[in-house]
């Protein structure tokens, strides 16, 4: 258990849909990091959040979001759901210059 | 973003073979950590080496990194079928703040 907590585990939803993805970062850690996993582009960064602000930005679209709130905890919006949005997204914490650990992800199916 | 190749893509091997699985890039990175993956988990750090043609054992597992810090290898002795996972690279983005991911090598090993 990497102390990481992301919820839900599993997401069907359809096209158009928007969801939220929800992550509990370890206890003490002021980094939250969102990565997006799929066969054909493996695992990328998507966003980072220290301590409630923006840190560094990846391969996000436009149609995601993020934000972290004053106890911690990050939520991952994604919206106007396509198909090719079905993958894996985890999300780490770390402290400052630390290990970063990984939850468990949350599986999201567009159908 | 800085591309991390990882080789060979797939690996299948029987029990007591020994491998070696490779990360290039044409950038240097300050570090550079290995993690592995299993079905239905977030990856997990293996180790970070830091210092160019650094040489770190864990086991019957040998991670170098190379002189110019752009490449790295993982060399795994006797594997056995607990060895079976994706093993990912990682490296520092040039903000310092996000790791970069290679796609991956994804190991089986049978008994």
């Amino acid at each position: 258990d990497s102390g990481v907590t992301q919820t839900p585990k599993h997401l069907i939803t359809a096209t158009g849909q928007r969801v939220t993805l929800r992550c509990s970062p370890r206890s003490g850690d002021l980094s939250v990091y969102w990565y997006q996993q799929s066969l054909d582009q493996g695992l990328q960064f998507l966003i980072q959040y220290y301590n409630g602000e923006e840190r560094a930005k990846g391969n996000i679209l436009e149609r995601f979001s993020a934000q972290q709130f004053p106890d911690l905890h990050s939520e991952l919006n994604l919206s106007s759901l396509e198909l090719g949005d079905s993958a894996l997204y985890f999300c780490a914490s770390s402290v400052v210059g630390g290990q970063a650990f990984f939850g468990q992800g949350t599986r999201l199916t567009v159908v | 973003t800085q591309l991390l190749e990882q080789s060979p893509q797939f690996l299948s091997i029987q029990e007591g073979e020994n491998l070696t699985v490779y990360c290039n890039s044409s950038s240097v990175f300050s570090s550079l950590q290995w993690y592995r993956q299993e079905p239905g988990e977030g990856p997990v750090l293996l180790v970070t080496v830091v210092t160019g043609g650094e040489v770190k054992k864990l086991k019957r597992l040998t991670f170098q990194f190379g002189d110019a810090r752009k490449d790295s290898s993982l060399h795994i002795t006797a594997a056995q079928p607990g060895d079976t996972g994706l093993y990912l690279c990682a490296g520092e983005s040039n903000s310092g703040y996000a790791l970069n991911f290679g796609k991956g090598t994804s190991l089986l090993v049978t008994p």
